[in-house]
């Protein structure tokens, strides 16, 4: 079966500008999880997505936002893009909330110039 | 707020030899995953354990939870090339997904 799909795989932004990243789960799998991957901080959890309704959130700024579409697919928008948000995005899928072991997806690189 | 520090931060060893990866933590997990990246990919899930003292084997690799459920460690006998990558422990809390991961391990094996 397919497995965690992410687009775009690579992107290149200004500073200031927006960007929406897109994530599709594994078939059948209802929760979707978002991570930022840098050197320094390595893996952080952003959000969490069950039903269309956020779960769970970490420790980012307002301008990073979610949501989860009723096929369970689900966005990500950074508004304000800074240097800093420059990472690989990752978004993790599983059954259900509570489910042990995520499936990732390869990731999105955003590099922001 | 919840911190799980992974040692060592690098591995460099020959094909055949023998490691540990250890990671530590003062605070309390419900569970605990392991799980290997590669450059340019997501983490792939090893093992999950969910038990104090709980100890997993998958072929070459023991997986092995603290009694306390505070700490792990992840064993590799007779480490091959393609044991290559970055190890991950993920500590999970209650019934959510939201995972907190450790600072990671680079391993390299070479011939």
């Amino acid at each position: 079966k397919a497995g965690v799909t992410q687009t775009p795989r690579y992107l290149i932004k200004t500073r200031g500008q927006q960007v929406t990243l897109s994530c599709s789960p594994i078939s059948g799998h209802r929760s979707v999880s978002w991570y930022q991957q840098t050197p320094g901080q390595g893996l952080q959890f952003l959000f969490e997505y069950f039903s269309e309704t956020q779960r769970n959130k970490g420790n980012f700024p307002g301008r990073f936002s979610g949501r989860q579409f009723s096929n369970s697919r689900s966005e990500m928008n950074v508004s304000t893009l800074e240097l800093g948000d420059s990472a690989l995005y990752l978004c993790a899928s599983s059954l259900y909330q509570g489910a042990y072991g995520y499936t990732f997806g390869s990731g999105t690189r955003l590099t922001v110039v | 707020t919840q911190l799980l520090e992974q040692s060592p931060q690098f591995l460099s060893i020959q094909e055949g030899e023998n490691l540990t990866v250890y990671c530590n933590s003062s605070s309390v997990f419900s569970s605990l995953q392991w799980y290997r990246q590669e450059p340019g990919e997501g983490p792939v899930l090893l093992v999950t354990v969910v038990t104090g003292g709980e100890v997993k084997k998958l072929k070459r690799l023991t997986f092995q939870f603290g009694d306390a459920r505070k700490d792990s460690s992840l064993h590799i006998t007779a480490a091959q090339p393609g044991d290559t990558g970055l190890y991950l422990c993920a500590g999970g809390v209650g019934g959510g997904n939201k995972l907190t991961f450790g600072t990671g391990t680079q391993l390299k094996v070479e011939l």
